[in-house]
This record gives C-alpha cells, structure tokens and sequence, in this order.
C-alpha cells in the first residue's frame, strides 16, 4: 500500500508561472516531510522539509504547504525557471516512503 | 568532496549471478541507506544502518544482503540475481541528530538489468 502518493505523473509551466505539484500521504503519524529534486542520471537532492508542526515553509523560490487534516501538502514553485525542469519527490516517515514523482517541465 | 560514492554506475547480470554494489561516504554519517526505484516508480527502501555494525530491513530487503563494518561504507549483495531486481539502485547517508529531521545525501545511482 502506497503510503506518500504523488497523483500527477507530470507537470508542464510555462516560465515564470506558477508550479504546484501535489503529495498526499495516508500515515498521520508522519510529522516531517520533504522535497527532493531529481535531474537525470543523478541522485536526488534536497530541496526543501516542513515540520508538522507548521503549515507552511518557504525558501526563496520554493515554498512547502501542510495540510493536516487533509494529510496533503503542496509544493509551489514562484516563479517557476527551465532549470527547475526536474522530477519532484516528496518523502515522508523518516524517509522510509517516497512518492512516485511528478515530472516537472518550465517551457520557456 | 566526494559526499557518497556509488560503483559501478552500470551493471548487467545474468540470472543466479550474484554481485555486490559498492556505497562509500566521506561525511561521517551514521546514517545509510538504500533504495532501488523502478520506472515510474517512487523510491523504495531496501536496507538501512543507523551506524556501524547496526542494519534492518527497510520495505523490500527480500533478495539483498548488506554489512556495516565500517561509518565509511554500507556494501548491498544481490546473491542469485532475479530479473524483478532489474532497478536503478541508490544509496544514500545522513548525519546522526534528530534523523526525523534530517536531509539525505544520496549518491548517483547504480543501473542494474537482470537478463
């Protein structure tokens, strides 16, 4: 049973708009998350976390929505650049369950 | 700075073959893992290590081996090779604080085909 769930397999933005890519998770014992960013042919990287104890963190560009009682979080991209053109997973449960990925590609 | 090194980048096996992917760190992590993804697939923990000499099962360990004889390295053994382990496989370290708090490393993968 998938326990972090990424709906959207793929995501196409023109540059400069918005990107939200979308995590829904089943667990409501998790109380970390995190965004990684994956470019082809390599691992991924961090991105950005949000602690259950918050709803929102932000960091530049890129800013983490918790939805609790929704058990969903958000990841919205302002504005959105082609070398953000990347595959997005979210993890949670101390990192034991990843999402399958949304693939995100900035249109210039 | 190296971070985690994985080797080999590519691999092809036969089936009932066994091999051994290499996963070393010059972070002094305790923490290390892996984890194989399939196409179009998340990622799925195999093994993890919360230090030296210390491993346990993550969500589908059944086919692998690993050891932790040392911080430095975390070796994963596929010992009779099944074309359902055909994965890219990553490894991956953290350091020891609050490890519900803290980011992975990950190296760049290993692509394994079973054929």
């Amino acid at each position: 049973d998938q326990q972090v769930k990424q709906n959207s397999p793929s995501l196409s933005v023109q540059e400069g708009r918005i990107s939200i890519l979308n995590c829904d998770y089943t667990n409501s014992m998790f109380d970390y998350f995190l965004w990684y960013k994956k470019y082809p042919a390599e691992g991924p990287t961090f991105l950005i976390s949000i602690s259950s104890i918050k709803d929102k963190n932000e960091d530049g560009r890129f800013t983490v929505f918790l939805n609790k009682s929704a058990k969903h979080l958000s990841l919205h991209i302002v504005p959105s650049q082609p070398g953000d053109s990347a595959v997005y997973f979210c993890a949670a449960g101390n990192q034991f369950y990843f999402g399958t990925g949304t693939s995100l590609t900035v249109i210039p | 700075n190296a971070g985690v090194t994985q080797t080999p980048k590519f691999r092809i096996l036969k089936i009932g073959q066994s091999m051994t992917l290499q996963c070393t760190q010059d972070m002094n992590h305790n923490y290390m893992y892996w984890y194989r993804q399939d196409p179009g697939m998340g990622l799925k923990l195999i093994y993890y290590s919360v230090g030296a000499g210390i491993t346990d099962k993550g969500e589908v360990p059944n086919g692998y081996n690993v050891s932790r004889s040392t911080t430095e390295d975390f070796p994963l053994r596929l010992e009779l090779a099944a074309p359902s382990q055909t994965s890219v496989y990553f490894c991956a370290s953290s350091p020891l604080r609050d490890r519900v708090n803290e980011k992975l490393f990950f190296g760049s993968g290993t692509q394994l085909s079973v054929l």
